[in-house]
């Protein structure tokens, strides 16, 4: 079956660098995704990768590896705006995003 | 990028009668366009994929004669709730496809979201 695993919430500190990871199974594989999620409120997109490597976008970068399948996002210099819900979504070969549960982050002072 | 729009944003409705929810592509066309629902602090799950000029494609589980979805322009897909019951609150959103987005490797992979509407039903 098609499955996404990330973590359910983390906590890190204002100004600190955070990483939240994603393992992906899927039938086929037509790029990984990033969105963001405010409380209330609809996703953002934030990155995509379809190819190996680091991907970096100001305060954030992210991480594909297709043969772990496995990709992560880092956030840096956390602003307390940052705290939001963080969705992993693979692309499988049909172009449907298989989604995870998102992570909660939250950001402490 | 791309803007997606919906509306309404908020609706609060009785039990039994229908809804509808229409979603557009601002600034761009959209060939084919996805609703979702979300639950309180769960994720995104996928109701249905609408197509323009065709019929939709549902997920499993998803009563087709109860969301009722029209996409007949390249800008604009609606979603029905018909004879809504309080199970059915919940916060709805679409988003679309720009499939001539450069900005990604092969072009087109990126859905971009409406702002959602929540639904109440009493």
């Amino acid at each position: 079956g098609q499955n996404i695993d990330q973590p359910t919430e983390m906590t890190a500190t204002e100004g600190a660098i955070v990483q939240i990871n994603c393992t992906y199974q899927t039938s086929g594989f037509n790029g990984l995704f990033w969105y963001q999620q405010h409380a209330g409120e609809a996703p953002t997109f934030l990155s995509y990768n379809v190819l190996d490597g680091l991907e970096e976008k100001g305060r954030f970068s992210s991480f594909l590896s297709r043969s772990k399948g496995y990709s992560y996002l880092l956030l840096k210099e956390l602003q307390m705006k940052d705290s939001a819900s963080y969705l992993c979504a693979a692309m499988d070969s049909n172009y449907q995003l298989i989604w995870g549960a998102g992570t909660k982050l939250i950001i402490k002072p | 990028g791309a803007v997606v729009s919906q509306h309404p944003s908020w609706v609060i409705c009785k039990s039994g009668t229908s809804v509808k929810i229409e979603c557009r592509s601002l600034d761009f066309q959209a060939t084919t366009m996805f609703w979702y629902r979300q639950f309180p602090k769960q994720s995104l799950m996928l109701m249905a994929t609408s197509n323009e000029g065709s019929k939709a494609t549902y997920e499993q589980g998803v009563e087709k004669d109860k969301f009722l979805i029209n996409h007949a322009s390249l800008t604009l897909s609606t979603l029905t709730v018909t004879s809504a019951h309080p199970e059915d609150s919940s916060f709805y959103i679409c988003s679309a496809r720009d499939e001539e987005d450069p900005g990604l490797a092969g072009g087109g992979e990126t859905q971009y979201f409406g702002p959602g509407t929540r639904l109440l039903v009493l």
